[in-house]
């Protein structure tokens, strides 16, 4: 089982909000890790977006609009990216990571389709 | 400005080896973790090493432990990566990427295409 799970793809229109899911491995916390989150735009290198771990605990990447934000949901034990506002440049694919056991680990990456 | 520029990619046969650099400028290099992360062509996000902003550690993924080395030059604002014994699987775009302190990865950089071929 992977370390962290992310949807294959995710679709929603322009205007309207997107929900990322990153679920850890049963008996991985949600609650212990700073979830990191980024952007991909095809063929383009990743863009650091935020970190989450708590209300108290987050960091929003150098320009990146509010409208991007983080969260958890510790009944699923997954971390959330959450978009509001969707614009056609936010079409990309989404990437978690965090890091366990002394490496980093990323997400499979969920692709959004703005249409 | 932030800026990462990776260096020395190219076509290698398997079994060979090949160094990649990254030029950092913009940050406070010998304050941030250097991390190389790659992707494979059509595929997602693999890390593959992170060396402590002193180079006093390194941490490896498995399928590169005991192949690849990371390290770092503070004097240069310079990261390098030494790959050896490449295989036809190591073929992706590899990115320098660098986080503050013991921060993920935050800066990226361009990435630069290694492809090992016979």
């Amino acid at each position: 089982q992977l370390v962290l799970t992310q949807p294959t793809s995710l679709s929603a229109s322009p205007g309207a909000s997107a929900r990322f899911t990153c679920t850890l491995r049963s008996g991985i916390k949600v609650g212990t890790y700073r979830i990191y989150w980024y952007q991909q735009r095809p063929g383009s290198f990743p863009r650091y977006l935020l970190r989450y771990k708590s209300d108290s605990d987050n960091q929003q990447g150098s320009g990146v609009p509010s409208r991007f934000s983080g969260s958890k949901d510790a009944s699923t034990n997954a971390g959330l990216l959450l978009i509001s506002g969707l614009q056609s440049e936010d079409e990309a694919d989404y990437y978690c990571a965090i890091w366990y056991s002394y490496t980093w680990v990323f997400g499979g990456g969920t692709k959004l389709t703005v249409l | 400005q932030v800026q990462m520029v990776e260096s020395g990619g190219g076509v290698v046969q398997p079994g060979r080896s090949l160094r990649l650099s990254c030029a950092a400028s913009g940050i406070s290099f010998s304050t941030y973790g250097m991390h190389w992360v790659r992707q494979a062509p059509g595929k997602g996000l693999e890390w593959v090493a992170l060396i402590w902003y002193d180079g006093s550690d390194q941490f490896f993924a498995e399928s590169v432990k005991g192949r690849f080395t990371i390290s770092r030059d503070n004097s240069k604002n310079t990261l390098y990566l030494q790959m050896n014994s490449l295989r036809v699987e190591d073929t992706a775009v590899y990115y320098c990427a660098g986080g503050p302190n013991t921060s993920g990865p935050t800066a990226w950089g361009q990435g630069t295409l290694v492809t090992v071929s016979s």
